[in-house]
């Protein structure tokens, strides 16, 4: 078990720019999440995969996020056209449906839009 | 959508002394999370919450669910100082999405 792994772990990038991260959950794990932390807050939840398929997303999102998921192993999760708002901490968990649902989280993506 | 609220925001206290944190939810929910995140760092899972009535302790820390006061405590012990850390609160009520409290940044002074 070599835990939920995250890349890049910093981006900094300019606005305008399309910007993609990488989430490798625990192997055995079939939901993966993701989401966004700012400064001084909890998590904010942006979207969830049952094996490949995604099952829910947030109403808060915008069109410019989209997220991946294919053969249900690794998930992409790719911004467009950043925005200085989008400077967070982007986190990814996964868990086995079933079991408590105990959440194993990565150590996320800190993300930098200048 | 579930709301989650904690408190207090912020926690300082003195080595040796009790203190609880506060989590409400407001509807229904049938699990509760703890997880603790250290500067910088990702969040580390500390309790799983079932049932009502579930209470579960981890050396210092104790925590607690009653789903008809819609109330999770997180119980501390004699603080010291190595818990210092930010500590969030999470509810589901079906087991898909987690909403997470704004969470409790304790401080432990010696």
């Amino acid at each position: 078990d070599t835990g939920v792994s995250q890349n890049p772990r910093h981006k900094i990038t300019k606005r305008g720019q399309n910007v993609t991260f990488r989430c490798d959950p625990i192997s055995e794990h079939n939901r993966l999440y993701w989401y966004r932390q700012t400064l001084g807050q909890g998590p904010e939840f942006l979207t969830y995969f049952q094996n490949e398929a995604q099952l829910e997303k947030s109403r808060l999102l915008s069109d410019r996020f989209s997220a991946e998921r294919p053969k249900g192993s690794f998930s992409t999760l790719e911004i467009q056209r950043t925005e200085q708002g989008d400077s967070a901490m982007y986190l990814c968990a996964s868990t086995q449906a079933g079991a408590g649902e105990k959440l194993f989280f990565g150590s996320g993506t800190q993300l930098s839009v200048l | 959508e579930l709301k989650v609220e904690q408190n207090p925001l912020f926690l300082s206290m003195q080595e040796g002394k009790n203190y609880t944190i506060y989590c409400n939810y407001s509807t229904t929910s049938d699990r509760l999370y703890w997880y603790r995140q250290d500067p910088g760092k990702s969040l580390e899972s500390l309790f799983v919450l079932l049932s009502n009535g579930a209470v579960k302790q981890e050396g210092r820390l104790m925590a607690s669910l009653d789903t008809k006061a819609r109330l999770s405590t997180l119980h501390i012990t004699a603080a010291v100082h190595d818990l210092s850390a930010t500590y969030f609160c999470a509810a589901s009520n079906t087991g898909n999405q987690f909403y997470f409290g704004t969470g409790t940044s304790l401080t432990v002074i010696p």
